[in-house]
């Protein structure tokens, strides 16, 4: 069974570092593509970019070039997306979603970025 | 980016009523379109692949078509476990870029 289960809830200050994490199971991790996904209410869902965990290529988003970080770990079937400085505008449900066959999604992650 | 429109935004349906939501790309993807439903503190569940590809173990009253630049998912009688939020995804190119969503809400 795939599965894909992500860290739990974040509580950050504006210029704080964050790395949140996507565990995957049940298939072949380097085969295909995770990408995220974020959830905010003013703007609906969003994709922030994918990364092969094969060979790290990454394809960012226009929109969060520069602003995230993605990055993956094959030994552990682990993803990561990671901020080197929150702003409070990175406040939301961020997803991680596997591109198989189908599209699998995580559970998600809420990132709350607040003095 | 290929910008999705949803419409309409908001629906208040009845329990039995047959319902339509329509996206519109800004440019051709073929069919390579998916459709999710959202319920509050979940993440959204695949409903439709490929425009028209019912996923395993959703109910057959779901159904999608279109091909190009205009795509619609219908339920063809609605039921209470529907209500719920619906959004069309592009997967033609990077960025994968969403429809703002439809809120279907009991009348």
């Amino acid at each position: 069974e795939v599965q894909l289960v992500q860290s739990g809830a974040e509580v950050k200050k504006p210029g704080e570092s964050l790395k949140i994490s996507c565990k995957a199971s049940g298939y072949s991790f380097t085969s295909y593509w995770i990408g995220w996904v974020r959830q905010t209410p003013g703007k609906g869902l969003e994709w922030l970019g994918v990364i092969h965990p094969g060979d790290s290529d990454t394809r960012y988003s226009p929109s969060f070039q520069g602003q995230v970080t993605m990055s993956a770990d094959k030994s552990i079937t682990t993803a990561y997306l990671q901020w080197s400085s929150l702003k409070a505008s990175d406040t939301g449900m961020y997803f991680c979603v596997g591109q198989l066959w189908i599209d699998y999604w995580g559970q998600g992650t809420l990132v709350t970025v607040s003095s | 980016d290929i910008q999705l429109t949803q419409s309409p935004s908001f629906l208040s349906a009845s329990v039995g009523d047959r319902v339509t939501i329509t996206c519109r790309a800004s440019q051709d993807i073929n069919t390579y379109l998916a459709w999710y439903q959202q319920k509050p503190g979940k993440a959204p569940k695949l409903l439709i692949y490929a425009a028209s590809t019912l996923q395993s173990g959703v109910p057959s009253r779901f159904s999608g078509s279109g091909s190009g630049t205009e795509f619609t998912l219908t339920i063809s009688s609605l039921q209470p476990e529907d209500f719920a939020t619906y959004y069309c995804q592009q997967l033609n190119s990077y960025p994968r870029t969403f429809g703002q969503g439809t809120k279907v809400e009991i009348k």
